[in-house]
Formats: C-alpha cells, sequence, structure tokens
C-alpha cells in the first residue's frame, strides 16, 4: 500500500501557483520524497524529488516540513498543460521500485 | 536517444491467447519495470529486474513471465490471456546511484482481453 496520502483532486486558475499536499505520517529517516505526473494516460513523469531540505528545478518546487511527515509540490504558474495526476511517493533511495497511490488529478481552468 | 520503447502499443486478445509486449531502453540503464494500471487506478508493479539476467515478482505477478536476456530489452510474458488482464502496461527504467535516481517510462501498451 503506498504509504502517502493526497486529496483526490484540485482545481487551479491558469496562471496561479498550484500548491498539492502529500501526507507521509509514517516515513523513516531514509525515505526521499517523489513527485511524479501522468498526462492523460501518458507514462508518469518524474518531477522532483527531496530528503528533508525544500528543493527546486525548472519544473517545480518541493516543500517538506520540519518533521518530514508531510509536503507540498508547487508548480509557480501552472498552465491548462499542467492539468495531470500527481503521484507523491516515498521510497528508500536505490530500492528501485515505486509504489504508486490514486494520485491528484489537478485540473488546471483557463 | 528513444528513451523508453513499447510496442505495441495497442492490443486486442481473445481469452486464452498469450503475446509478448516488447519493452526496450537504450540508456544503458540497470534497472527495469513492467506496472500494469487499471482505469482510475495507481500503478501497481508486476516483475522487475536489476540487470540482465536476473529478475524477480512484484505486487501482481501472476499470470505474467519475463526474461532479462540483454541490458536494453525486457519483455513481459502474458500466458493464457484473461479478462483481468485488461489494463495499460508501462515499462519503464532506471540507474539506481544516478543523479535523480529517477524512473524513465514508455508510452504505454492498452491491451484488452475478450
Amino acid at each position: 500500500d503506498a504509504k502517502t496520502t493526497q486529496p483526490t483532486s484540485m482545481d487551479c486558475a491558469e496562471g496561479r501557483a498550484a500548491n498539492l499536499p502529500c501526507n507521509h505520517s509514517t516515513i523513516s529517516g531514509n525515505e526521499y520524497v517523489y513527485w511524479y505526473r501522468q498526462i492523460h494516460s501518458q507514462g508518469p513523469q518524474y518531477i522532483i524529488h527531496g530528503l528533508k531540505n525544500n528543493e527546486t528545478n525548472e519544473m517545480a518546487s518541493l516543500i517538506i516540513t520540519e518533521d518530514r511527515k508531510s509536503s507540498t509540490l508547487i508548480l509557480p504558474h501552472a498552465t491548462l498543460r499542467d492539468t495531470a495526476v500527481y503521484y507523491c511517493i516515498v521510497r528508500v533511495r536505490s530500492q528501485g521500485n515505486l509504489i504508486f497511490g490514486k494520485g491528484t488529478k489537478l485540473s488546471v481552468k483557463p | 536517444n528513444a528513451g523508453v520503447t513499447q510496442t505495441p502499443k495497442f492490443r486486442i486478445l481473445k481469452i486464452g491467447q498469450s503475446m509478448t509486449l516488447q519493452c526496450t531502453q537504450d540508456m544503458n540503464h540497470n534497472y527495469m519495470y513492467w506496472y500494469r494500471q487499471d482505469p482510475g487506478m495507481g500503478l501497481k508493479l508486476i516483475y522487475y529486474s536489476v540487470g540482465a539476467g536476473i529478475t524477480d515478482k512484484g505486487e501482481v505477478p501472476n499470470g505474467y513471465n519475463v526474461s532479462r536476456s540483454t541490458t536494453e530489452d525486457f519483455p513481459l510474458r502474458l500466458e493464457l490471456a484473461a479478462p483481468s488482464q485488461t489494463s495499460v502496461y508501462f515499462c519503464a527504467s532506471s540507474y539506481p546511484g544516478g543523479v535523480n535516481e529517477k524512473l524513465f517510462f514508455g508510452s504505454g501498451t492498452q491491451l484488452s482481453v475478450l
């Protein structure tokens, strides 16, 4: 079973920031938080990952709380092309496999 | 680079038929995976491989077989297809220990068993 809890769906206005929460209250000290997204039945796409520090790349920012029990993925300026299912996954680095939950369906609206 | 390539993209099988889903990657990744995704659900791991000649079961291996004779290829075999195997199948690869350790996914094979 997935070790994370995410809202089933969220809406966001185009051009605004999309903040996607994830609860992972049972995360272990050596587990990383990964985010992937899946656009309309395509293969999932890696977005970002982190251990305990906040991370930023060209796609998004990841904010992890100090106790590491939750995190937020931030898409700073959402576009219609960001409409997708977003998966928050925790796993030990180098373990390989990802365990997917149902994710959050983000709808970006004009 | 092509990344992860899956064939075919679509297939319809009759109950009891068999087929092989092909997956190849050109990134020299050690790890390869097969997932299935049922409608409205997340992906579930069928089999994975950590290198040529090594395979292991995932969450839902029943009714499937795999082989890994080369680093590049990881075919998934369905024997005696059943309606419960109607799903979208994704192949993925990764290189644990790399900078991001991210999985790269193929575009999927949509399979219907009727």
